[in-house]
């Protein structure tokens, strides 16, 4: 069965205290790893796609990997805005349907 | 303006009612879809859309109904609501023709109550 699990649940940084967050997939045939923001109250904002193992992508202080197991995403030096869920999403070859992880919620203190 | 909307923002409503959400984008895609997100469950596919004559069922299809009026619109109804239709659903758009990106692009959310 196609799954997405994100770990940790939750997270708490101090400003400027680097961590990363994993994002482990087991999916027949990966045709994308999709990283997410959300803030509360709205929805789900595109950050990075994936494709094969080894891509890398860059965003400010976000970096997000890919391996054939799993997605990090790194976050640099973080600031209080960076405070927020991130979700990650995987597309399965011969579907068109995305399965999401249930987050990780990020709180970095100032 | 918001590439994708959505009306309400925010429902209660009671149970046996029946209650439509609706999503409209100005973003041109073509594929629209409707998730719903639930604490500690993620986001769960409803219904999904490729164009206006091809509509297909979720993974939690059951209890809800979709119609695509339009490229640009897409609705979801409830035919009788009941209270574990409470949660908060999301209507998201991808275009077909970005080559292989697929991604998704969401709008601001219903929160939904059923009493």
């Amino acid at each position: 069965e196609d799954q997405v699990t994100q770990s940790p649940e939750a997270l708490r940084l101090q400003e400027g205290e680097s961590s990363s967050l994993n994002c482990s997939y087991t999916v027949s045939g990966l045709r994308g790893l999709f990283w997410y923001r959300q803030d509360p109250g709205k929805g789900p904002e595109f950050l990075f796609t994936l494709y094969s193992a080894g891509e890398e992508k860059e965003k400010e202080r976000l970096k997000a990997t890919l391996t054939k197991k799993e997605s990090f995403l790194h976050i640099t030096a973080p600031k209080p805005e960076d405070s927020a869920t991130y979700l990650c999403a995987a597309r399965a070859s011969g579907t068109y349907k995305y399965i999401f992880g249930t987050g990780t919620r990020l709180k970095v203190l100032a | 303006d918001a590439d994708v909307t959505q009306t309400p923002r925010n429902r209660i409503t009671k149970t046996g009612k029946r209650i439509m959400l609706e999503c409209s984008q100005t973003k041109g895609h073509d594929r629209m879809y409707w998730y719903r997100q639930d604490p500690g469950l993620g986001l769960r596919l409803i219904y999904y859309s490729f164009d206006v004559k091809d509509i297909n069922k979720g993974e939690i299809s059951d209890g809800y109904s979709v119609s695509r009026q339009a490229q640009a619109k897409f609705s979801l109804s409830l035919e009788s609501a009941i209270p574990n239709q409470t949660a908060l659903y999301f209507c998201a758009t991808s275009d077909r023709t970005s080559g292989s990106s697929y991604e998704q692009y969401f709008g601001p959310g219903t929160r939904l109550t059923v009493t």
